[in-house]
């Protein structure tokens, strides 16, 4: 596609709930990024992959929370037993040359997740 | 720790007119890229200029430029002759340039573009 695709675009849930979130990154980009973003701040970093590899998970908040990308192109994101602080704008991103200095960051318009 | 500051929360400036939104960070890396991003009330992050560390030159993008000054470790956005268009929040963002994915980002500035 276009550019970097995010669904759903809203998800309401109740606590205790799993839910998974989905990233479809531009075509042909190698590394893809999942940001989460609270009202009035800026994107938190929570994980990267370059291929399907996960190459850091250090700012996943805790273990209710994983990533994957098994065949390199759409990742999901899952977030297990959610929790109220939990909700927030979860974005993910993508950029052609994992590493490259010059290549950026293109994000998603993201999912807006509630936690009731 | 890397960290990057915005120190203006919110800004004005009249159509036409130039604006600095300031930027300063923090970090003991040698090699680091810096970027700016702007995010419109619609929610888009939208990419806007990158400086690698190392640059000699300011980054320019058409009326963007960055006013980079490493001894002072600032990285200041100019946009030159507003447009109602360019009100948004716009982020200052700052990565190892091995992994430019993984950006720390500071608290945002609003800007608000008078007719």
């Amino acid at each position: 596609g276009a550019g970097v695709s995010q669904s759903p675009r809203y998800k309401v849930t109740k606590r205790g709930q799993d839910v998974a979130l989905r990233c479809d990154p531009i075509s042909g980009h190698v590394s893809l990024y999942w940001y989460r973003q609270a009202l009035g701040q800026g994107p938190e970093f929570l994980t990267y992959f370059n291929y399907e590899a996960q190459q850091d998970k250090s700012g996943l908040p805790n273990d209710r929370f994983s990533a994957e990308r098994p065949e390199g192109s759409i990742s999901t994101l899952t977030i297990q037993r959610t929790e109220q602080r939990d909700s927030a704008m979860y974005r993910c991103a993508s950029s052609l040359y994992g590493g490259w200095g010059n290549s950026p960051l293109h994000f998603g318009n993201g999912t807006r997740l509630t936690v009731t | 720790a890397q960290k990057i500051t915005q120190t203006q929360p919110g800004m004005f400036v009249q159509e036409k007119e130039a604006v600095t939104l300031d930027c300063t960070y923090d970090t003991s890396d040698p090699s680091y890229g810096l970027f700016w991003y702007k995010q419109p009330s619609s929610g888009e992050m939208i990419f806007l200029i990158y400086q690698g560390s190392y640059d000699q030159q300011n980054a320019t993008e058409g009326r963007y430029s960055l006013n980079f000054q490493k001894a002072r470790k600032s990285a200041n956005l100019v946009i030159s002759a507003s447009q109602l268009g360019d009100s948004a929040m716009y982020f200052c963002a700052m990565g190892p340039s091995g992994n430019t994915g993984k950006l720390i980002f500071g608290q945002g500035t609003t800007l608000q573009v008078k007719p």
